[in-house]
């Protein structure tokens, strides 16, 4: 998964819950991203950034909170979950001009 | 609105044959493509790409082809194998963001022994 690792694979919440995921990156890729999955809907920005410190909004931030402290590290977190929010979660990096790379997804489902 | 449309949910095709997978946009900005596999509980797998100044790219069974006036490109598999069975997604990026891309909603391929 072109060295993307995330944290947890899987969770169960229960709504009003918090939890945050982690994505980490072993090489120096200034671009990282956070998609969610749902059936039918394909692959749906919420937050992305564009080097360390930074993060912008994407398709569907609501919800969600990001940081980019260390450059390696991009966290995603859910404030208060609601059960709209179970999802399969994608994180990515850039590498090259377009290309993203993803890793291998948190499955959470919020009760 | 979808800028970028898969309208085929899914797709059977017989091991050997060809399989032809659609992919419709509308933002005239698009700048490059790309198409990504994807296996259940995996990660999306890139796949192969297209800039905007090709009509073509291939890369061993797969070929990407880009027809910009009709704002439209498929993936053609040759020749299909059972493992080729997952969804792919097609994306595009904006020649305006160096850095987003919007996906397409997914085509289920089925490719049967």
């Amino acid at each position: 998964n072109a060295g993307v690792t995330q944290t947890p694979k899987f969770r169960v919440l229960k709504t009003g819950q918090s939890m945050t995921l982690l994505c980490a990156q072993d090489m120096n890729h200034e671009y990282m991203y956070w998609y969610r999955q749902d059936p039918g809907m394909g692959l749906r920005l919420i937050h992305y950034s564009v080097g360390e410190g930074t993060t912008a909004k994407g398709e569907v931030p609501d919800g969600y909170n990001v940081s980019r402290l260390k450059k390696q590290n991009f966290l995603l977190g859910l404030e208060s979950a609601a059960p709209s929010q179970t999802s399969v979660y994608f994180c990515a990096i850039k590498r090259g001009a377009e290309t993203q790379y993803f890793g291998p997804g948190t499955r959470l489902l919020v009760l | 609105d979808q800028q970028v449309k898969q309208n085929s949910p899914s797709l059977s095709v017989q091991e050997g044959r060809i399989s032809i997978l659609n992919c419709d946009y509308t933002n005239s900005m698009f700048d490059y493509f790309l198409w990504y596999k994807k296996y259940p509980a995996e990660g999306p797998t890139f796949l192969i790409s297209i800039s905007s100044i090709k009509d073509k790219n291939e890369d061993g069974r797969f070929t990407v082809f880009l027809n910009k006036s009709a704002k439209h490109l498929s993936l053609h598999i040759v020749p299909s194998q059972p493992g080729d069975s997952a969804v792919y997604f097609c994306a595009a990026k904006d020649g305006g963001s160096n850095y987003k891309l919007t996906f397409g909603k997914g085509t289920l391929l089925t490719v049967n022994p």
